[in-house]
Formats: C-alpha cells, structure tokens, sequence
C-alpha cells in the first residue's frame, strides 16, 4: 500500500522567512496530494493540492510543487507570518479515494 | 454553506463500553471518512462511506464501524472500548468524484 513520508518534523522559521516541507510517496498510482494546516483543537484545514498532470501550482503566498518522477511534493510558503504556526499534514491519494497522510510537520513561525 | 459537523465534540467512556459518533457533510457531499488521529500513529484512516455503501477501509479491528444515512450522515461506532481508543476521531467530507476533502472538528473520545 501506499505510504507517505514527510520532513522535517519541526521547522521554526522567523517571521518573513519562507518554510518547506518535503513529502515522498511510494505509489505512482497516486494522483491527488492534498495539504493539510490543523491548528490547536481544530481540524485539518485544506490549503492546497495538486493533481499529478500539474507540476505546480500556487495561491497567494503558498505554492505546492509535484515532481511525479522522483515521487515528491513539496509546500512552500512565502513571507511567514505568527499565523502560519500550525501543524501540516501532506496526503497522498488515488482518485480522492484512500488517503494516506504524512506524519506532519509543526511549523513555528518566531516573530 | 455549512461546513462538516461532529458531534459530540468530547466524550470520557471507560473501558468496556461502547460508543457511537456523528458526522454530518457538508451539503450535497456524498461520502463520508473516518480518521483516527493520536499523537503516536498520527492520521489513519477508518473507512468511507459513498451513497450508503462502505467503499473503503482502513486496517482497524471489527469493534471500529460505522454507517451512512440516506441523507449521508454518517455514525462511527467502537464496541468494546480499550484505554488505545483514546483519540481525536476526524471525519471528513467530499462529493466523492476525486475532489476535495474536507475536515470537521473532530470528537475528542477519552477512555478511562
């Protein structure tokens, strides 16, 4: 079955500075990964996703890329602020069907 | 619209019991999934449902199941409760045609 790796585990960036996070995945049957922002009590908000015939895709200041060869995606988020302190959760799945999630990763944005 | 809504939001059970949670969808999303989130296993998917029919499932035990409504609410149940059941139980909501998912707050089940 499909599993999903994500790294770092933690990340603290100052403020304004940008954050990555790293996702792979072992099914190239894949084709939809999702990312997830959950904040303290809250459930998993979705940010972005793309799809496996895009290699990039982008929303104000935060952009996913998808490299399908090499089996990775990555979030990338611009001009960090306090607000984007959070967890995030990357997700892997087939047609919108069995998600699988990465471990997550907390992002502390230091003001 | 409404988004995804659980309740109820917290629970204590002890072990033994059994114990039902609720999910509705959002208007119009026909599949329901069930996550189990802990800080140990972190997000791990139960099962969905689509149109009232279990389209997939997770590797949990038989005491973990649930149902769809025609009007596509959805129940989890977990029979049998143990201390491991402890946990953030998520379900999520999508129109089930390779779209988007989306979260409801989740039920927050403590076993004693």
């Amino acid at each position: 079955g499909e599993n999903v790796e994500q790294h770092p585990s933690t990340l603290s960036v100052q403020e304004g500075d940008s954050a990555v996070i790293k996702c792979t995945y072992s099914d190239s049957a894949s084709n939809y990964f999702p990312w997830y922002k959950q904040e303290l009590g809250k459930g998993p908000q979705l940010i972005i996703d793309i799809r496996s015939n895009v290699g990039e895709k982008k929303d104000q200041r935060i952009a996913v890329t998808l490299n399908k060869t090499a089996k990775h995606f990555s979030l990338h988020i611009t001009e960090t602020q306090p607000e984007d302190s959070a967890v995030y959760f990357c997700a892997a799945s087939s047609y919108g069907q069995n998600f699988v999630f990465g471990p997550g990763t907390r992002l502390s944005v230091l003001p | 619209k409404a988004g995804v809504t659980q309740t109820p939001r917290y629970l204590i059970k002890t072990r033994g019991q059994q114990v039902t949670l609720s999910c509705s969808p959002i208007s119009g999303h026909r599949s329901v999934s069930w996550y189990q989130q802990t800080p140990g296993q972190g997000l791990q998917f139960l099962f969905e449902y689509f149109s009232e029919t279990q389209r997939n499932k997770g590797n949990f035990p038989g005491r973990f199941s649930g149902r769809q409504f025609s009007n596509s609410r959805s129940e989890m149940n977990v029979s049998t409760l143990e201390l491991g059941d402890s946990a953030l139980y998520l379900c999520a909501s999508s129109d089930g045609q390779y779209n988007e998912q989306f979260f409801g707050p989740g039920t927050r089940l403590t076993v004693l």
